[in-house]
């Protein structure tokens, strides 16, 4: 499974836009990215996930450039509420029917301030 | 949105005493997971369970560990012989085969085990 490669910590203010970046150079072909969000205390919550170019939901957008070495996770307009741990993994596809593990690294503290 | 739900939320034991940690994951799902984070520290996969046989274990899931669904909708991770290193968050994760509407793993809230 590969690696990846996060920020420790950042630190943005209410209202801005955050961009977190991941690199994940030895992705493999069937590889897609993924990205969940964890509260202290709490589970990790999935935000969102893409195998190339930019998606988008309700929550976040995520683009993925042509060589999908790296992706950036964009959260548009942080709450103070945002503040939390947000992990990039990357591992088979949505619809694989064998039973892989997630790898977790330390992720990125995203601390959001008034 | 359908929750996996972990029961109890924190459970203190002595070191050397059992527990059993209870989860019911999301009613069509059929990939179940356990993990655990110990405070500050990664999150790390314990083992992965599919058509009521283990799939994959790791290291730290030695002998002292063992799951079970004993009834089609539980999934429960016992510790026979507590130690105080097993003080961690557990958490729950369950996933269908099609990944869901949101392709990913669905976690529970973690029950937070204290070995004195």
């Amino acid at each position: 499974l590969a690696k990846t490669t996060q920020p420790i910590s950042m630190d943005s203010y209410e209202g801005q836009e955050v961009n977190i970046t991941c690199s994940h150079n030895n992705i493999a072909t069937n590889d897609y990215i993924t990205w969940y969000q964890q509260f202290p205390s709490q589970g990790p919550r999935f935000i969102i996930q893409g195998y190339k170019t930019k998606v988008t939901n309700e929550v976040a957008s995520l683009f993925i450039p042509a060589d999908r070495k790296s992706s950036t996770l964009s959260l548009p307009r942080v709450s103070l509420s945002d503040t939390a741990v947000y992990y990039c993994l990357v591992g088979p596809p949505p619809n694989a029917g064998n039973n892989r593990k997630l790898i977790w690294g330390l992720g990125t503290s995203l601390a959001v301030n008034p | 949105e359908p929750e996996v739900t972990q029961t109890p939320s924190h459970q203190v034991t002595q070191m050397g005493q059992e527990v059993i940690l209870r989860c019911v994951p999301i009613s069509n799902h059929l990939y179940f997971y356990w993990y655990r984070q110990i405070l500050g520290q990664k999150v790390e996969f314990l083992v992965s369970f599919y058509n009521n046989e283990i799939s994959e274990k790791s290291e730290i899931f030695d002998d002292q560990f063992s799951v079970e669904r004993p009834d089609g909708s539980n999934f429960t991770l016992k510790i026979r012989s507590t130690k105080l290193e097993d003080s961690a968050m557990y958490f729950c994760a369950s996933r269908d085969h099609f990944g869901t509407a949101n392709y990913g793993y669905t976690f529970g809230s973690g029950t937070r085990l204290t070995v004195v």
